[in-house]
């Protein structure tokens, strides 16, 4: 049983498609995140949600619309994709919020715009 | 805000050495410090983490070491594997925080 698992895990498209990336996290966390890793290997957290709540939001175009349903889900949608949004996008969950608790990790989507 | 600096970058060491690597952070408020290890295509995974209320603190052959007052803490990985060959990530946070602050990386290479 995959704990955190998003998909799709391969994502080619066009320059000015949209596209959403899914994520569903079982281990009954409250926190939710999206972390996007480029070509240098560099984690860059995007978004934070705890309980459906934004609580991250860091510089991101607002191209990039986070959407939480539930606290068990955590959907990144994309809008008018450009050739820089191609990376790794990974979505994680930790317990919860005060306490450090380590953060799981998502298999990734591979995003290629072309 | 918290800075998190990491070198180096890339550390190639022959099978059976041991490996260091060193991070720093900027904000002495800072109380928690983890490792992640990242496997080529695969997902980072935490493989240690420290408090600050504690120096040093061992699993198997890796250890983390903290210097508060220095604010470093440095891991360390004995008698390396091949399996030991990812890059390795550490970060620093302040509890009652959502966000962990990130080091750039180090790839780490073992030599047969």
């Amino acid at each position: 049983d995959t704990a955190v698992s998003q998909t799709p895990k391969y994502l080619v498209t066009q320059m000015g498609n949209d596209k959403s990336i899914k994520c569903e996290q079982n281990l009954g966390h409250d926190t939710m995140y999206w972390y996007k890793q480029d070509s240098k290997k560099f984690l860059k957290i995007m978004f934070s949600y705890n309980n459906k709540e934004l609580i991250i939001n860091e510089t991101v175009p607002n191209r990039f619309s986070p959407k939480s349903p539930d606290k068990a889900h955590l959907n990144l949608h994309i809008n008018s994709l450009e050739l820089g949004d191609s990376a790794v996008y990974f979505c994680a969950s930790s317990r919860g919020t005060g306490d450090n608790s380590p953060l799981h990790f998502g298999n990734g989507t591979r995003l290629t715009v072309t | 805000g918290e800075n998190v600096e990491q070198h180096p970058s890339t550390l190639s060491v022959q099978e059976g050495d041991s490996a260091v690597i060193k991070c720093t952070y900027s904000d002495s408020a800072s109380n928690y410090f983890p490792w992640y290890k990242q496997e080529l295509g695969k997902r980072p995974q935490l493989i240690i983490d420290i408090r600050s209320n504690v120096g040093e603190k061992k699993d198997q052959r890796i250890a983390v070491t903290l210097n508060k007052t220095a604010k470093h803490f440095s891991l360390h990985i004995t008698e390396t594997q091949p399996e030991d060959s990812a890059v390795y990530f550490c970060a620093a946070s302040l509890d009652s925080n959502y966000q962990l602050i990130w080091g750039a990386g180090t790839k780490l290479i073992i030599k047969p």
